[in-house]
């Protein structure tokens, strides 16, 4: 059983590039989530869906925007890429958003560096 | 507001316990988890406690709660070299089911 899975691991951008960040989960679950990790921080959400076809803004959305088209795949797009982007961004999902059941796997993450 | 707050280093010797605290601001938090993140690796949950529960025991670890002051702790008896990482505080808010609030993280390096 994969889980979470991300790719790529680790990408190197030039300001003003553009990238999609991929996101497949194989456990059915309904709700995806994308957070990035800055040093000495927690994990901010950045978007988060509750189904396919359904996409709402976390804490730091904007220069990100995200799709799902499929209940496995939760994609997210950097259409601009600027240093302020430089981080490690995890992708995760969970069966349920009730306060119970909201436990979140993960993905082993991307390192993206702006330069 | 929403924050949880964390130390972000504690440096323990191999099979001693480990005391890692949390304080939080939200009353409202209903859930409260501890992840783990090994190097290179993504956030993986050890162990989670109701609001209206005290304590709560699993094997090497404990998780005490203190409502009143907002304050959670995981504690690690007999800490080992494969406990090295990085345990993130969490809560989730009944008013909003959907949103996790992480603290920043303790790294959690054990001396031999």
């Amino acid at each position: 059983n994969a889980g979470v899975t991300q790719t790529p691991k680790f990408r190197i951008l030039k300001i003003g590039q553009s990238m999609t960040l991929q996101c497949t989960q194989d456990m059915n679950h309904n709700y995806m989530y994308w957070y990035r990790q800055d040093p000495g921080m927690g994990l901010k959400l950045i978007y988060y869906s509750v189904g396919a076809g359904i996409t709402d803004k976390g804490e730091v959305p904007n220069g990100y925007n995200v799709s799902r088209s499929t209940t496995e795949d939760f994609p997210l797009r950097l259409e601009l890429a600027a240093p302020s982007q430089t981080s490690v961004y995890f992708c995760a999902s969970s069966y349920s958003q009730s306060a119970s059941g909201n436990i979140q796997y993960f993905g082993a993450g991307t390192r993206l560096s702006v330069l | 507001g929403e924050d949880v707050e964390q130390s972000l280093f504690l440096s323990v010797r191999e099979g001693d316990s480990s005391v890692i605290n949390c304080t939080y601001t939200d009353s409202s938090s209903t859930y409260l988890y501890w992840y783990k993140q090994e190097p290179g690796a993504g956030l993986q949950l050890l162990t989670y406690i109701f609001s209206n529960m005290d304590m709560k025991q699993d094997q090497r670890l404990t998780v005490l709660l203190n409502k009143k002051d907002k304050h959670l702790s995981l504690r690690i008896a007999d800490t080992q070299t494969g406990d090295s990482a990085i345990y993130f505080c969490a809560e989730i808010l009944y008013s909003s089911a959907s949103k996790i609030i992480f603290g920043s993280g303790t790294r959690l390096s054990i001396r031999p």
